[in-house]
């Protein structure tokens, strides 16, 4: 099965500094990459994913990096706000049964200072 | 839309009860997923169905733990006997069967077993 490694565990950043969570995975296969993010107390909710056939996206302030060669991706958040303070996973999705099955990092805590 | 709902929203119970989580998934999604989140180890998959059919159960990690999809409206997660250790947020998630990967969560079912 797949195995998804995330670090750091706890980002702690001041307004306005841009933050990097980086992931790991274990099987080449895998070929769909999302991140949610999760507020405290809340759900987990979809914020960008990435493709295999894609190197990089992005949406406004978030982006997404992938190198399937070295098995890693990043998440990059540029100009902080203290909205964006919550816990992000990656994921790394193999097709199993004719569809995408994630596996979950074990989530990075993000803290922005004002 | 209502989203994704759990019922109940938190459950305390005593070692050796037994213990049902409902999830009603979005009308229309095929998939169903069930998460146990817990500090030590992320957000681990237990289970996921297809069309109301279990897929893959290879998550669940006992005998004590049971899920079932009566049909495309509603599926319990059920634990019996309950332990200590139980002690987590679990979450549901749904997902349309085509044009979309994202996964929609619930708002989770925080269970303390004493």
């Amino acid at each position: 099965g797949e195995n998804v490694e995330q670090h750091p565990s706890t980002l702690s950043v001041q307004e306005g500094d841009s933050a990097v969570i980086k992931c790991t995975y274990s099987d080449s296969a895998s070929n769909y990459f999302p991140w949610y993010k999760q507020e405290l107390g809340k759900r987990p909710q979809l914020i960008i994913d990435i493709r295999s056939n894609v190197g990089e996206k992005k949406d406004q302030r978030i982006a997404v990096t992938l190198n399937k060669t070295a098995k890693h991706f990043s998440l990059h958040i540029t100009e902080t706000q203290p909205e964006d303070s919550a816990v992000y996973f990656c994921a790394a999705s193999l097709v199993s049964g004719g569809s995408y099955i994630p596996t979950f990092g074990r989530g990075t805590s993000l803290i922005v200072h004002p | 839309d209502a989203g994704v709902i759990q019922s109940p929203r938190h459950e305390v119970t005593e070692m050796g009860q037994e213990v049902t989580l409902r999830c009603k998934p979005i009308s229309g999604h095929d998939y169903l997923f069930w998460y146990r989140q817990t500090m030590m180890r992320g957000l681990e998959l237990l289970i996921y169905f297809n069309n109301n059919v279990p897929i893959d159960d290879s998550g669940m990690p006992e005998d004590r733990f049971s899920a079932k999809m009566p049909n495309a409206s509603f599926s319990t997660l059920k634990i019996q006997p309950s332990e200590p250790r139980d002690s987590a947020v679990y979450f549901c998630a749904s997902r349309p069967g085509t044009y979309t990967d994202t996964q929609y969560f619930g708002p989770g079912t925080r269970l303390t077993v004493l």
